[in-house]
């Protein structure tokens, strides 16, 4: 298994500020993932971050809005870029233990939960 | 596109009441299927998963789920819940070699009644 952490858990930020989130992971992975979780929605990917490449976007996101920081197997960072409120969400990382056609699970972390006023 | 559908977004039983949470996926390839949990306050658990063999898996905490690849559903059943298994439940599918990355349902509120 893993244990992930995410920094901050919450933040309450103005309309066309930025933020950071931090995703620290215990052992070292290849892949990892940013999901959005909206209000009373499910969770979408964001982008899938692996060491040593640019992230992977999901359709409906893009680097200038949601940049990904990757620099090494434990750590990843998502800036959520000129906020606004529809940007309030769940934001959370995941990594895959293992390769990506084995048999292997996502653990995910705990979520920072970000509004916009 | 691949989807996801849970066809309840809100079930109530009361405690020793049989749970039956619907999940369909549309995709006509290999899939891997997986349930997830999150209680309140808490993070997403993985409550059992499904990669190949028998159809039929069990989990954690006496849940279990039925893979059904003609009616593309991965059901998750429990025959006597309790207060604790109140919780939201998702329902998840990896497309199998398009990397790890999961399609969510839109979840399943369960309340559990004392």
């Amino acid at each position: 298994s893993a244990v992930i952490s995410q920094k901050p858990s919450r933040d309450i930020c103005q309309r066309g500020t930025s933020l950071t989130i931090q995703c620290q992971v215990d052992s070292q992975v290849t892949m990892m993932f940013w999901y959005r979780q909206q209000p009373g929605q499910s969770l979408t990917l964001i982008a899938t971050a692996n060491q040593g490449s640019e992230a992977t976007y999901e359709s409906g996101f893009v680097i200038d809005k949601f940049p990904i920081s990757r620099p090494n197997l434990t750590f990843s960072t998502l800036t959520v870029s000129n906020m606004s409120p529809e940007d309030s969400s769940i934001y959370l990382c995941s990594v895959l233990l293992g390769g990506p056609s084995s048999y292997n699970e996502q653990f995910f972390g705990p979520g920072t939960r970000l509004t916009v006023l | 596109a691949q989807s996801v559908s849970q066809h309840n977004h809100h079930v109530i039983l009361s405690e020793a009441a049989s749970l039956e949470l619907g999940c369909n996926y549309s995709y006509g390839g290999t899939v891997n299927l997986f349930w997830y949990v999150q209680y309140p306050g808490q993070h997403l658990q993985l409550l059992l998963k499904y990669f190949s063999g028998d159809p039929l898996v069990k989990g954690i905490k006496g849940f279990e789920a039925e893979f059904i690849k003609s009616k593309f559903s991965f059901n998750l059943r429990k025959p006597s819940v309790q207060w604790s298994d109140t919780a939201e439940y998702f329902c998840a599918v990896n497309l199998y070699n398009q990397g790890g990355k999961l399609i969510f349902g839109q979840g399943t509120e369960l309340s559990v009644k004392p």
